[in-house]
Formats: structure tokens, C-alpha cells, sequence
């Protein structure tokens, strides 16, 4: 079975500062990980994606993620925020035998003060 | 390319009635996965489809059902509505992009509102 706890279901932190949001995820195989922001009345966006190869993965808007095996740990940052990044942020895993089910966490909507 | 279309995007219905939701996938994709979100329990899986077959299914009523297409459009349906079914349905479609490499993508969902 998998799952994914994301750590802090609200995070709030000032314009220009560092964006730390937390996901630690339990997969029994090698999993593969995604981060995903949703707008308001919109869908899921995907920020960027854990397969394979390179542990660091860098995505759009200036995100990246560490994957950590031995943390179980998929950590999304970006080292300066910017207000529009104001919304919430989805961690989820899913296996490669498994791709078309995303398990997700609870999320994490980010605020950003001027 | 166009991303992935969910029609309609808003619907009100009445307890009790059934309700039918459509999603097209992006070209070239071939599994639609359909998940529902709410407040209180968030984002939960309903089901996938591949090649016209279910693939996957979560842990939802048999009032949920789907189907898929031959052209990769697929649908949902709610059967005799409940207060709690009032949700946010997102239908995704996925790609293997390469060795070892996956994405899914997100349709705008469709807001079910049940009165």
C-alpha cells in the first residue's frame, strides 16, 4: 500500500522568502512522486515529477524537489516567493505498476504576505 | 496541444437522480483516471480506464461507474445522487513519456453540486 503525509496544511511565509513545503510518502515498491498546485475553481497543475534517474528535479515556476529514499521524504522548495504562488500544493505517489492511480495527500495551501 | 476537456463544468441536481460527466483526454492518451474532491476527504481515486477496460478502481459505491471509448473519451456516472456526492470531479489523462517517466494531467474538473 501506499500513502503520502503531507506535513502542515497551511504554511504561510513573506513575499521574497524561502518556500518549504513537506511531503513523506510510504510505498512498499520504488515509488514514483509528483507535486501538483490547484488555483481556485481549477484543476490540478503538475509542478514537477520523481520517475527515475536524478534525485533533484526542478520544475516549472522555479520549484524543486529532493527525492530522498532513505528520508521516505519528497520536499517541494523554491527559494523565493512570489505572490502568485498563493494557492494550494497536492504531493502525490504513485508505482510503476500502478500509474493510472495517484494516491495524494492531504495538501497544503501556501499564503504569501507582502 | 489541447489539455484535457471536462464537460459540463458546473451541474445541480436533485437528490436521487443520476448524473453523467465527460471527459476528453489529451491526444495521444490512453488511460483516464477520474478522482473526486472534497473538503473533507480531499482528493480520492474513483477509478482508471485503459483501452476501453478498467484498469484500476478505488473504494467508492457501485453507484460510480465509468466507461471508455474507442477514441480515449471516457465517462462517468452517479447513479440515485446523494447529499454527499456534492464534489469536485477531476478526470485526468496520463502518458508514459518515455522509459521510466509518467505524467498525468488534469482536466478543470466538473462542480457537482447535489441539492
Amino acid at each position: 500500500a501506499q500513502s503520502v503525509t503531507q506535513l502542515g496544511s497551511h504554511v504561510s511565509v513573506s513575499e521574497g522568502a524561502l518556500v518549504l513545503l513537506r511531503c513523506n510518502y510510504s510505498s512498499s515498491v520504488p515509488p514514483y512522486l509528483f507535486w501538483y498546485v490547484q488555483y481556485p475553481n481549477q484543476g490540478l497543475q503538475l509542478l514537477l515529477k520523481y520517475t527515475t534517474g536524478a534525485t533533484l528535479v526542478k520544475g516549472i515556476n522555479g520549484f524543486e524537489a529532493e527525492f530522498k529514499k532513505s528520508e521516505t521524504s519528497f520536499h517541494l522548495t523554491k527559494p523565493s516567493a512570489h505572490m502568485s504562488d498563493a494557492a494550494e500544493y497536492f504531493c502525490a505517489v504513485t508505482s510503476s505498476s500502478n500509474t493510472g492511480k495517484l494516491i495524494f495527500g492531504q495538501g497544503t495551501t501556501l499564503q504569501v504576505k507582502p | 496541444k489541447a489539455g484535457v476537456t471536462q464537460t459540463p463544468r458546473y451541474l445541480i441536481k436533485t437528490r436521487g437522480q443520476q448524473v453523467t460527466l465527460s471527459c476528453s483526454p489529451i491526444s495521444g492518451h490512453r488511460s483516464v483516471s477520474w478522482y473526486q474532491q472534497t473538503p473533507g476527504q480531499g482528493l480520492q481515486f474513483l477509478f482508471e480506464y485503459f483501452s476501453e477496460t478498467q484498469r484500476n478502481k478505488g473504494n467508492f459505491p457501485g453507484r460510480f461507474s465509468g466507461r471508455q471509448f474507442s477514441n480515449s473519451r471516457s465517462e462517468m456516472n452517479v447513479s440515485t445522487l446523494e447529499l454527499g456526492d456534492s464534489a469536485l470531479y477531476l478526470c485526468a489523462s496520463s502518458v508514459l513519456a518515455g522509459v521510466g517517466s509518467y505524467e498525468q494531467y488534469f482536466g478543470p474538473g466538473t462542480r457537482l453540486t447535489v441539492t
